[in-house]
């Protein structure tokens, strides 16, 4: 069976402080590794990320992969109030379909 | 990447009915899912919707319960049938268009049934 395991589960920090969340996994057939970003309902596309060690962008979040164990980190830079969420780690086979962690809740606080 | 118009939004219904949630993408895809976020926990797969024939469950999820259609490739329903409370929660569709692309989501449909 598929697993994923985010960590922390949930953290609290102040603006202007630097995150990193984890995600480690374990999937037969292994596609690609997701981030999503889930305020309300419907989970916002992060980053997508197929190959190890090639570290991805945007704005203040990056990502990376390693395939040999397992494991991805999104970090958060300069963290602002609005980036109060849930971060979902997905993990996709083959088939396309996604197996997702718990989440990491992260409160920004002014 | 595509958009996904789902719909309802939310909806409260009363124990004992039925819900159908639509799912239209603007553009062709391959694959479409059906997910579901209980209370406070992640989101749960419930099946693939198949372009022209039956979708295909996850373990614990069944057709009686969840029929779904896929009648072409840009739309999907999942009716959430006899409904009890525990079938309070979000759900979601998905789509993606194959190779290189990431799937996305409709806006999602909180169920609350009392």
């Amino acid at each position: 069976e598929d697993k994923v395991v985010q960590s922390p589960l949930s953290l609290v920090v102040h603006e202007g402080d630097t995150v990193t969340l984890n995600c480690s996994y374990e999937v037969t057939n292994f596609r690609s590794l997701l981030w999503y970003k889930q305020e309300k309902k419907a989970p916002t596309f992060l980053f997508m990320l197929t190959s190890s060690g090639i570290e991805k962008k945007s704005g203040r979040l990056s990502s990376i992969l390693d395939k040999k164990e397992l494991f991805s980190i999104l970090n958060i830079t300069a963290t602002q109030t609005g980036d109060s969420a849930i971060y979902l780690c997905a993990v996709e086979r083959v088939d396309y379909k996604l197996s997702f962690g718990a989440g990491t809740t992260v409160t920004v606080r002014a | 990447s595509a958009v996904i118009s789902q719909k309802p939004s939310r909806d409260i219904c009363q124990r004992g009915t039925s819900l159908t949630i639509q799912c239209q993408v603007d553009s062709q895809v391959t694959m479409m899912f059906w997910y579901r976020q209980q209370p406070g926990q992640s989101l749960t797969l419930i099946a693939t919707a198949n372009q022209g024939s039956e979708a295909t469950y996850e373990s614990g999820f069944v057709i009686d319960k969840f029929p779904i259609s896929r009648p072409n490739l840009t739309f999907s329903t999942l009716t959430v049938s006899n409904m009890s409370p525990e079938d309070s929660s979000i759900y979601l569709c998905s789509a993606g268009a194959g190779q290189n692309t990431e799937a996305f989501f409709g806006q999602g449909t909180r169920l609350t049934v009392v």
